[in-house]
């Protein structure tokens, strides 16, 4: 059975900080790993990150991925209140997308 | 704005009901998904279209019945669903390119209630 766990579970920083949310999985035929940002209603899309060590960046968010650990995190620098959120990994194998339990951030003014 | 739009927002719905959840999307993506989302907890899920066919069924009770008329429309006939259904029920879509999907593009989502 394909498995996603993320760590940790929930953190809470006051803005300013920087954050790195951790995720793993072990799943049959690896596609691509998905980062996802959920507030109140339907998650969004963050990055897609399919090629071990190229980081993919986007302002003050960024991630990576590494195939060997099975492994990839997302760093958020400078948090502001608005980083606040659900941060969901996925991993995509044969059309299928296996989300993580998501970790949840609350970034204090 | 998100691009797949959702219908009804809202649904509560008796034990003996038979209702439906709508999905649109145009951004001519040609696989559509169905997620059932409880409190706290990730999106889990249900079915996945592919080019308007069925190609994932998560082991769904047969009370939650897909369709696909077209690749731009999902729905979720509900019939005689039980009060541990309600959750937040989310409809996306995503690219296929080379036989791989692309990022979800999630709908708002639809809120069910099973009284």
């Amino acid at each position: 059975e394909d498995k996603v766990v993320q760590s940790p579970l929930s953190l809470v920083v006051h803005e300013g900080d920087t954050v790195t949310l951790n995720c793993s999985y072990e799943v049959t035929n690896f596609r691509s790993l998905l980062w996802y940002k959920q507030e109140k209603k339907a998650p969004t899309f963050l990055f897609m990150l399919t090629s071990s060590g190229i980081e993919k960046k986007s302002g003050r968010l960024s991630s990576i991925l590494d195939k060997k650990e099975l492994s990839s995190i997302l760093n958020i620098t400078a948090t502001q209140t608005g980083d606040s959120a659900i941060y969901l990994c996925a991993v995509d194998t044969h059309g299928k997308s296996t989300f993580g339990d998501g970790t949840t951030l609350t970034v204090k003014p | 704005d998100t691009e797949v739009t959702q219908t009804p927002k809202h649904l509560v719905m008796g034990m003996t009901n038979k209702k439906s959840l709508k999905c649109e999307q145009h951004m001519g993506h040609r696989a559509m998904y169905w997620y059932k989302q409880k409190a706290k907890k990730p999106p889990e899920l249900m079915f996945v279209y592919s080019y308007e066919k069925l190609s994932i069924n998560e082991s769904v009770p047969s009370r939650f019945s897909p369709e696909c008329p077209n690749s731009s429309l999902l729905n979720l006939h509900l019939h005689a669903l039980q009060p541990e259904d309600s959750a937040l029920y989310l409809c996306a879509s995503s690219q296929v390119f080379q036989g791989k999907a692309g990022e979800l593009f999630f709908g708002e989502g639809s809120r069910l209630t099973v009284l």
